[in-house]
């Protein structure tokens, strides 16, 4: 089955550090990937969506100076947080897409997340 | 623009009762549909989705799901909660065109099982 590798699971920085989380396609090519920020007893809120080999498209609202995507290839896509703070805090799951049989019916996979916390 | 609501942010059923996790989406279109599980501090897991076909699917764990079109709901059940049932739950749609589409969560719902 498909996979979605995440690491790290957990990060601890300082305020006004950067920290890159990566999210890689196991066993599949993964065109698309999608970022999302969940905060505690929240649903998921999408963040940008990174197509492999052109600029992330960011949802409205989303900092793209301040969360920076990288899709360099068909199994990596990178989220770095940009100088750091408090408020950044939160878990951060990245979901990757195949297709099926030409269609995306549904090939989602998502990684197992990331528990940022800023101090 | 899609939007799912889940009706209940918590439900509580005893062990061995019926699960009974409401979701509704509002889509110009039918959309796919999916049923996704998450226990704390991990990602998501896929429990089941409707893309086309059957209206009734049926996923892992015992879980199934009916896509009715005309309530534009996508309901999951379980016949017989089992205590490692307890988790939370989100319902999601995503488009239906050309390349990836976005999933639009709903607000989750927290499963909790009773002894």
């Amino acid at each position: 089955g498909a996979v979605v590798s995440q690491h790290p699971s957990w990060v601890i920085c300082k305020s006004g550090t950067s920290v890159k989380i990566e999210c890689r396609s196991l066993d599949f090519q993964a065109t698309t990937m999608f970022w999302y920020r969940q905060f505690p007893k929240q649903s998921l809120m999408l963040m940008a969506t990174s197509n492999e080999g052109s600029k992330a498209t960011y949802e409205q609202g989303v900092e793209k100076d301040k969360f920076l995507i990288n899709h360099a290839s068909l199994t990596l896509s990178t989220l770095t947080v940009t100088s750091a703070h408090p408020e950044d805090s939160s878990f951060y799951i990245c979901s990757a897409s195949r297709p099926a049989g030409g269609t995306y019916r549904g090939g989602y996979t998502f990684g197992s997340g990331t528990r940022l916390t800023v101090v | 623009a899609q939007s799912v609501t889940q009706l209940g942010s918590h439900v509580s059923v005893s062990e061995g009762a019926l699960v009974l996790l409401r979701c509704n989406y509002s889509s110009s279109v039918p959309p796919y549909l999916f049923w996704y599980v998450q226990y704390p501090n991990q990602g998501l897991q896929l429990l089941l989705k409707y893309t086309t076909g059957a209206t009734l699917v049926k996923g892992i764990n015992g879980f199934e799901a009916e896509f009715k079109k005309s309530e534009t709901s996508f309901h999951l059940t379980k016949p017989s909660a089992h205590m490692s049932d307890a988790a939370e739950y989100f319902c999601a749609v995503s488009e239906i065109g050309q390349g990836a589409q976005k999933l639009v969560f709903g607000q989750g719902t927290r499963l909790t099982i009773n002894p």
